[in-house]
């Protein structure tokens, strides 16, 4: 079974530039989730997708961050315009139901760097 | 609201040596508690998880924990770790009444020869 897939895996951007992330989850997945993972600490949900509905986008700082899951599957996350303090790793995960009790499976993330 | 301290940034320990990572939690509800690794370089994965049932609960590569309710903890522990258990570990909470998983701030075990 293949697991979560994320690209790019590195992207180094200049501040105020925009970038996207994609992800594609494991195939049969319900939930999608995408999270914020600072420098030494641990990971932060910024939105939750049951199918192609936003479940929970309560940490999403919106004025700047979006993310769509199209027909339920793939999802992309995009920032614009980007600041120094969005320098982390986005982690996407998926699980066949939702939280709290079910198992996320999570891809090897995106390390974003703003210059 | 709902929170997870990990009690220590790094523990170091030499190899074929007993670890125990600690974890506290804070919910007035009923939690489910998850313990994730993250090698470098990669994703979280998960270790082992409690949702109801015996309060000790065994994961893979050898870990175990202990859910006390009582003390609000869910402590990680290796009878003997291995160079390849040097990694990030994540001690995290969830409840249907918050509907999302809560994590700690994570704890380094770095593994000597």
């Amino acid at each position: 079974e293949a697991g979560v897939a994320q690209s790019p895996r590195y992207k180094i951007i200049e501040k105020r530039q925009s970038v996207a992330f994609w992800c594609n989850p494991i195939s049969g997945h319900a939930t999608l989730y995408w999270y914020q993972q600072i420098l030494g600490q641990g990971p932060k949900l910024l939105i939750q997708f049951q199918n192609n509905g936003v479940v929970d986008d309560s940490q999403l700082p919106k004025d700047r961050f979006s993310a769509e899951r199209l027909k339920g599957v793939d999802s992309t996350l995009k920032i614009q315009p980007a600041k120094l303090e969005d320098s982390a790793v986005y982690l996407c995960a998926s699980s066949p139901g939702g939280p709290p009790a079910d198992t996320q499976y999570f891809g090897p993330g995106t390390r974003l760097t703003v210059l | 609201a709902q929170s997870v301290t990990q009690l220590d940034s790094q523990v170091p320990v030499f190899e074929e040596a007993p670890v125990e990572l600690r974890c506290n939690y804070s919910s007035s509800v009923s939690v489910y508690l998850f313990w994730y690794v993250q090698y470098p370089n990669q994703g979280l994965q998960l270790l082992l998880k409690y949702l109801s049932g015996s309060t000790l609960v065994k994961g893979i590569n050898g870990f175990e924990a202990e859910f006390n309710k009582s003390q609000t903890s869910f402590h990680l522990r290796k009878p003997s770790v291995h160079i390849s258990d040097t990694a990030e570990y994540f001690c995290a909470a969830g409840s249907y009444n918050t509907d999302k998983l809560i994590f700690g701030t994570g704890t380094r075990l770095q593994v000597f020869p």
